[in-house]
């Protein structure tokens, strides 16, 4: 059974600090990894995603992936309170399963003044 | 990145009927496919829309329950069928253009059986 795991949270994470969100998964084979967002109410939004071993960038958000350790993190920095949101990984495995996602369970971050 | 639309929104409907939500992507891409997402959970693969073929579905979906259409690169369609309360939940379309891309969703369809 391949698993995407993550802590359900919620972290609580104080305005302007760093919210910082791990998530491990099981089968080897994944090839390529995503951070969404969710709002209540609201579809996934992409936010972030990262193929090779190392980190990337964007605004304030930074994804970093070690797949020999078989894990995927996600820093916001200067959390704002608009950062408040479940945030899902996701991950796809191309040799045998293109293009599927197979998402963690989510972590809700709530961002406090 | 691809738009995806999807149509209705939200419906509620009743017990033992069928429901089909339409997917519109707004070029032409190579995968779609179909996710549902019960309430308090994370999302869930139902299938993979082909197009010009059956849909490959994952364990624990099958096509007499949920089948689908994808007459064409842009557009596919989803019916829940003989809906329970069971099937209420939001259910979400995604469009892939190559391997390389990442997935996009639209913005899902709530659907409540009473």
């Amino acid at each position: 059974q391949k698993e995407v795991e993550q802590n359900s949270g919620p972290l609580s994470v104080p305005e302007g600090a760093i919210a910082s969100l791990n998530c491990t998964y099981s089968d080897r084979g994944s090839q390529s990894f995503f951070w969404y967002r969710q709002y209540s109410g609201k579809s996934p939004e992409l936010i972030m995603f990262i193929y090779s071993n190392g980190d990337k960038e964007d605004g304030r958000f930074t994804a970093q992936l070690n797949k020999a350790s078989q894990y995927v993190s996600l820093l916001i920095r200067a959390s704002q309170p608009s950062d408040a949101a479940t945030y899902r990984c996701a991950v796809t495995a191309t040799t045998d399963s293109w293009g599927k996602l197979q998402f963690g369970a989510g972590t809700q971050v709530v961002v406090t003044p | 990145s691809a738009v995806i639309s999807q149509k209705p929104s939200r419906d509620i409907c009743q017990r033992g009927t069928s429901l089909t939500i339409q997917c519109q992507v707004d070029s032409q891409v190579t995968m779609m496919f179909w996710y549902r997402q019960q309430p308090g959970q994370s999302l869930t693969l139902i299938a993979t829309a082909n197009q010009g073929s059956e849909a490959t579905y994952e364990s624990g979906f099958v096509i007499d329950k949920f089948p689908i259409s994808r007459p064409n690169l842009t557009f596919s369609t989803l019916t829940v069928s003989n809906m329970s309360p069971e099937d209420s939940s939001i259910y979400l379309c995604s469009a892939l253009g190559s391997s390389n891309q990442p997935q996009h969703f639209g913005d899902g369809t709530r659907l409540s059986i009473l």
